[in-house]
């Protein structure tokens, strides 16, 4: 089955601090991975994607994900994490369904920065 | 222009009423898709539009219909709804099929009663 997981449901980390977000998948052939941030109230907004090529994809905001093909894994990461980093952030991979590509979801992890 | 833009943004209705939720876009993209969100949870793929053909209809109930009057325009029409139809229902729209980067509207709040 394809699938997407994030671990965590809520991530703390201290403004200034280096954050991570976990996500993990499985799907048929390469896969292609994205990271989607959601503020309230609003429609999810792209990050960054990996289809092919390096393993550290850099992204929107100062963010970046580190690809893991032995561990199937696409890790969203920020050296330096912002109050306003605060948000719903959903990790996705593109799965092959009878209709074609679609995106599947996982089920979203919490960042809340301190001050 | 990179934007998606769905109306109304809020909508309450009965559950005998007919509404219709809009979505439009100027990117040239050729893929459309209706998205449902429950409060804290992914959103869940509904309907998927290519080149104004519907290719992936996730198995959603009549009361839900689509429509892509063309390149630009999406839309779900919604009649007899249930309360547990409520949810935030988001547009998205990528380039193609294969370029799954999906740009989406700010959605709409649906709440039947």
């Amino acid at each position: 089955a394809q699938s997407v997981a994030q671990p965590e449901d809520q991530v703390n980390v201290a403004e200034g601090n280096p954050l991570t977000v976990k996500c993990t998948y499985s799907v048929s052939g390469n896969p292609y991975l994205f990271w989607y941030v959601q503020y309230p109230n609003r429609g999810l907004q792209f990050l960054l994607k990996y289809i092919t090529g390096d393993n550290l994809v850099k992204g929107s905001y100062g963010f970046e994900a580190e690809f893991n093909k032995s561990q199937t894994s696409f890790h969203l990461k920020k050296p330096s994490a912002l109050v306003s980093d605060s948000a719903l952030y959903f990790c996705a991979v593109r799965a092959i369904n009878t209709g074609g590509f679609k995106t599947i979801f996982g089920a979203g992890t919490r960042l809340f920065v301190k001050a | 222009d990179t934007e998606v833009t769905q109306t109304p943004k809020h909508l309450v209705m009965g559950m005998t009423n007919k509404k219709s939720l809009k979505c439009e876009q100027h990117m040239g993209h050729r893929a459309m898709y209706w998205y449902k969100q429950k409060a804290k949870k992914p959103p869940e793929l509904m309907f998927v539009y290519s080149y104004e053909k519907l290719s992936i209809n996730e198995s959603v109930p009549s009361r839900f219909s689509p429509e892509c009057p063309n390149s630009s325009l999406l839309n779900l029409h919604l009649h007899a709804l249930q309360p547990e139809d409520s949810a935030l229902y988001l547009c998205a729209s990528s380039k193609d099929r294969g370029n799954e980067k999906l740009f989406f509207g700010s959605g709409t709040q649906l709440s039947v009663l």
